[in-house]
């Protein structure tokens, strides 16, 4: 148990299909992160949030579009996707934005997306 | 532009034996790092960090050795166990930026 609940574990999806990943954490923690982990490529930063704001857009296509409703919540809501996108899609979170001073960042344990 | 990379790909050892995993990094600013070890089915979990001002840390069975002169960080573990088994993954971040950037990955392999 990590602290990070990430839901769906498993999610096929077709490319016209609007889904979303859910990731929540028991931890009190302030800022929250959404990384991309697609096979031989290192982990990619999508999007950070610190205290429900939005503080790291990384050049991610619009049709990956977060939401995160309070500091404990956190959705990655998926429309018109390409099978490119087919990754594990890892929630984190760290007491405070960066996950270097309070020393790491903590994460789930992702959601496999297949987009077909 | 920035990178952390890892020197291998796969690393092999017999149980028992000492595990050295290297990692290279290209940020003269970074002063933090860490390694995270990530099981199969899992996510990342935090092994141990290791900040500028220091050169050496350990843990249990583990120790982080950071040369800033050459920016390489290497994490060793000590009588690999079946266990350790995973891929390793090298990070880094410095004051002020907003996430850790992750470097590609070791798998290590133990062999009974």
């Amino acid at each position: 148990e990590t602290g990070v609940t990430q839901t769906p574990r498993h999610l096929v999806m077709g490319m016209t299909n609007k889904k979303s990943l859910k990731c929540e954490q028991h931890l009190g923690h302030n800022a929250m992160y959404w990384y991309k982990q697609s096979a031989k490529k290192p982990l990619e930063l999508m999007f950070v949030y610190n205290f429900k704001e939005q503080t790291e857009n990384n050049s991610v296509p619009s049709r990956f579009s977060p939401e995160c409703p309070n500091s404990s919540h956190l959705f990655l809501h998926l429309h018109t996707l390409q099978p490119e996108d087919s990754a594990l899609y890892l929630c984190a979170s760290s007491q405070k934005e960066g996950g270097a001073h309070t020393g790491e960042l903590f994460f789930g344990e992702g959601s496999r997306l297949t987009v077909l | 532009g920035e990178s952390v990379g890892l020197h291998l790909p796969t690393l092999s050892v017999q149980e028992g034996d000492n595990s050295i995993i290297n990692c290279a990094y290209s940020n003269s600013a970074s002063d933090y790092f860490i390694w995270y070890k990530q099981e199969s089915g899992k996510g990342p979990q935090f092994i141990i960090d290791i900040r500028s001002n220091m050169d050496k840390r350990q843990g249990q069975r583990v120790t982080v050795l950071l040369n800033k002169t050459v920016k390489h960080l290497s994490l060793q573990i000590a009588a690999t166990q079946p266990g350790d088994s995973a891929v390793y993954f090298c990070a880094e971040n410095q004051t002020g930026r907003r996430a850790l950037t992750f470097g590609s990955g070791t798998r290590l392999q133990v062999q009974p």
